[in-house]
């Protein structure tokens, strides 16, 4: 398997736009997971689905982000209008039903917005 | 709730020295334990595990024990190489797969030759 993959790997965009990150999970995985990672405040949950059901979405920052899984192969998240303090690095990643299973994760999208 | 602690980094060994990386957390019961490890520009990915206490979880020379006494689930290495340089995390999770993973800070650690 390839692994979650992650489009795109960079994004640079400016203050205002709408700026739209991607996930592929692995097949077969049922949970998937958006974090955010900055250096400030470490590694972030945003949101969790669970066979493509919003489950928590408490991390969400605030209106100007929204997360959809329309099926069990693909998930979005999007920022709309996105900000400076949005710049950082957005994870996916997933993790298969059954006890004691880690979390596989994407390489990433690292976002700056100038 | 649910908590995961680690050592501040960033921790500056050198090559061939022994590793210790801290962690504890805090949990109403015995959840699965896992040690990530992300390198530069890459994704966090599992290093080990120890689902139940008084396991070791191993792997690439690392180690860790579960032990429930003292809520801690500590990482080790007897001899680091520059290739380990990277930043580690602990984190928890309850068995059952729709569970959250708990994660810790991470750790940065930084391995001269």
């Amino acid at each position: 398997d390839a692994g979650v993959i992650q489009s795109p790997r960079h994004e640079v965009t400016e203050m205002g736009q709408e700026v739209t990150l991607r996930c592929k999970p692995i097949s077969g995985h049922n949970s998937l997971f958006w974090y955010r990672q900055t250096m400030m405040r470490g590694l972030e949950l945003l949101i969790y689905f669970n066979n493509n059901v919003p489950i928590d979405d408490s991390g969400m920052p605030e209106d100007r982000f929204s997360a959809k899984m329309p099926n069990a192969s693909f998930s979005t998240l999007k920022i709309q209008p996105s900000e400076p303090r949005d710049s950082a690095v957005y994870f996916c990643a997933s993790s298969p039903a059954g006890d004691y299973t880690e979390a596989f994760f994407g390489q990433g999208t690292r976002l700056t917005v100038v | 709730g649910d908590s995961v602690t680690q050592m501040e980094g960033p921790v500056t060994l050198s090559e061939e020295a022994f590793l210790t990386i801290n962690c504890t957390y805090t949990a109403t019961g015995y959840p699965s334990l896992f040690w990530y490890v992300q390198y530069p520009g890459e994704g966090l990915q599992l290093l080990l595990k120890a689902t139940k206490a008084d396991d070791k979880g191993s792997n690439k020379g690392f180690e860790a024990t579960y032990r429930k006494e003292t809520t801690s689930f500590h990482l080790e290495k007897g001899s680091v190489q520059v290739s380990d340089s990277a930043v580690y995390f602990c984190a928890l999770r309850w068995s059952g797969g729709s569970y959250i993973p708990t994660f810790g800070r991470g750790t940065s650690l930084i391995v001269h030759p």
